[in-house]
């Protein structure tokens, strides 16, 4: 079963709105949980470090106060895209180490109209 | 800049034979290599993964090949199953096999039955 529960699996919404998207870890705590995103036929590109009770680390050219990234507990990231424009729409894939593995979340598919 | 790459974006093999998925590095600091397998609206699946120290690692019909003075490793999939149909992203890291993992741009792989 999955070890990772990202939600909402999609969300369109209106340019100018907030998204936020959570990530969980299921049955094991994750001090460190990572941020990618995917365009159509690309590959997934590191956007940021989410550390439980600190700053997130972000990856150059990712802007910190678009992409806000809380880790408020030990099983739960959340990701909140700010004013969202159609440029930001993407799929949005989480993950977490256990066990020296990484595992991902369902994704998020980002459609900003 | 592409520190891991993927230079063939499709491969179609018959069921049964042997599919090779190719990916070449540019990092000589990277020290652990995976393969992740994903499906269309799903996050990556942890396939098999190499240290550096290894050449090779073997799990049932998956075989990784590394050869670090070229800087190029190989997935081996034998026999081919139509299951096996997905993308297959090579990744790499530095320090450990989970922690800032960069991937490469993916290879479609289509088993025909």
């Amino acid at each position: 079963g999955a070890v990772v529960s990202q939600h909402p699996s999609r969300v369109i919404c209106k340019s100018g709105t907030s998204v936020k998207i959570e990530c969980r870890s299921l049955d094991f705590q994750a001090t460190t949980m990572f941020w990618y995103r995917q365009f159509p036929k690309q590959s997934l590109m590191l956007m940021a470090t989410s550390n439980e009770g600190s700053k997130a680390t972000y990856e150059q050219g990712v802007e910190k106060d678009k992409f806000l990234i809380n880790h408020a507990s030990l099983t739960l990231s959340t990701l909140t895209v700010t004013s969202a424009h159609p440029e930001d729409s993407s799929f949005y894939i989480c993950s977490a180490p256990r066990r020296e593995k990484l595992f991902f979340g369902s994704g998020t598919q980002l459609s900003v109209l | 800049d592409q520190q891991v790459k993927q230079n063939s974006p499709s491969l179609s093999v018959q069921e049964g034979r042997i599919s090779i998925l190719n990916c070449d590095y540019t990092n000589s600091m990277f020290d652990y290599f995976l393969w992740y397998k994903k499906y269309p609206a799903e996050g990556p699946t942890f396939l098999i993964s190499i240290s550096s120290i290894k050449d090779k690692n073997e799990d049932g019909r998956f075989t990784v090949f590394l050869n670090k003075s070229a800087k190029h490793l190989s997935l081996h999939i034998v026999p081919s199953q139509p299951g096996d149909s997905a993308v297959y992203f090579c990744a790499a890291s530095a320090g450990t096999s989970y922690d800032k993992v960069i991937f490469g741009p993916g290879t479609s792989l289509s088993v025909i039955p």
